[in-house]
């Protein structure tokens, strides 16, 4: 069965970086996208980006470019979404959820969220 | 940026139904997909490309999209029913995944 297992939760210092897992098992890992998707405390869901499994190319929210960086590691079938100059309005839950194509498809599954505190 | 609007809430009691909108700006021409998300879960697409239904998706959960607006219908809601809804598109001109201000649907 398809599964998204994300790392565990984190706390860090304004300023400082994040870097967030997902690893994927039960699927062909290259022939999906993964989305990474964030949610503040008590508010809606925030697309952060895209990346190709396979190539490996990205695109992310004008909001946050310049500041994540997507990656793969094809070899274990794992994501990471690094978030750098870390504020407190960073504090959300992150999501990976994967898609069957870049464009008009649904997130058909999702991991089960990382905690990233921004807290001095 | 392309923005899609919800209704903040929603109260509905069992057995009738519950109609969610979602506007946005000529959505018709775009497919939407819904998600439900529970608290402390992660969400759940419930319905995509407008109308279809994920195997294991009740057929009380069915989706339109026209003109402005796209909808979420569910009949004979149930306790279980309650939860945040969200819309979704991908907005072509900007390469960009949007989703909705998010539903809060209580079952009274």
């Amino acid at each position: 069965q398809v599964q998204l297992v994300q790392s565990g939760a984190e706390v860090k210092k304004p300023g400082a970086s994040v870097k967030v897992s997902c690893k994927a098992s039960g699927y062909t890992f290259t022939t999906y996208y993964m989305h990474w998707v964030r949610q503040a405390p008590g508010q809606g869901l925030e697309w952060m980006g895209i990346i190709n499994t396979s190539g490996g190319s990205t695109s992310y929210a004008q909001k946050y470019q310049g500041r994540v960086t997507m990656t793969r590691d094809t070899s274990t079938g794992t994501v990471y979404m690094e978030l750098s100059s870390l504020r407190s309005e960073d504090t959300a839950v992150y999501y990976c959820a994967r898609v069957a194509a870049a464009g008009q498809e649904a997130f058909d599954y999702w991991g089960q969220g990382t905690l990233v505190t921004v807290s001095s | 940026s392309y923005v899609l609007t919800q209704p903040p809430s929603l109260s509905v009691a069992p057995g009738k139904t519950a109609r969610i909108t979602c506007g946005g700006n000529n959505i018709g021409s775009t497919s939407v997909h819904w998600y439900q998300q529970k608290p402390g879960q992660a969400p759940v697409v419930v319905i995509y490309y407008d109308s279809d239904r994920p195997s294991g998706i009740p057929e009380r959960f069915s989706g339109s999209n026209s003109g402005n607006t796209a909808t979420l219908t569910i009949s004979g809601v149930e306790a279980g029913d309650e939860a945040d809804y969200y819309c979704q598109v991908w907005d072509r001109s900007s390469d960009h995944y949007v989703f909705g201000t998010g539903t809060k649907v209580t079952v009274l």
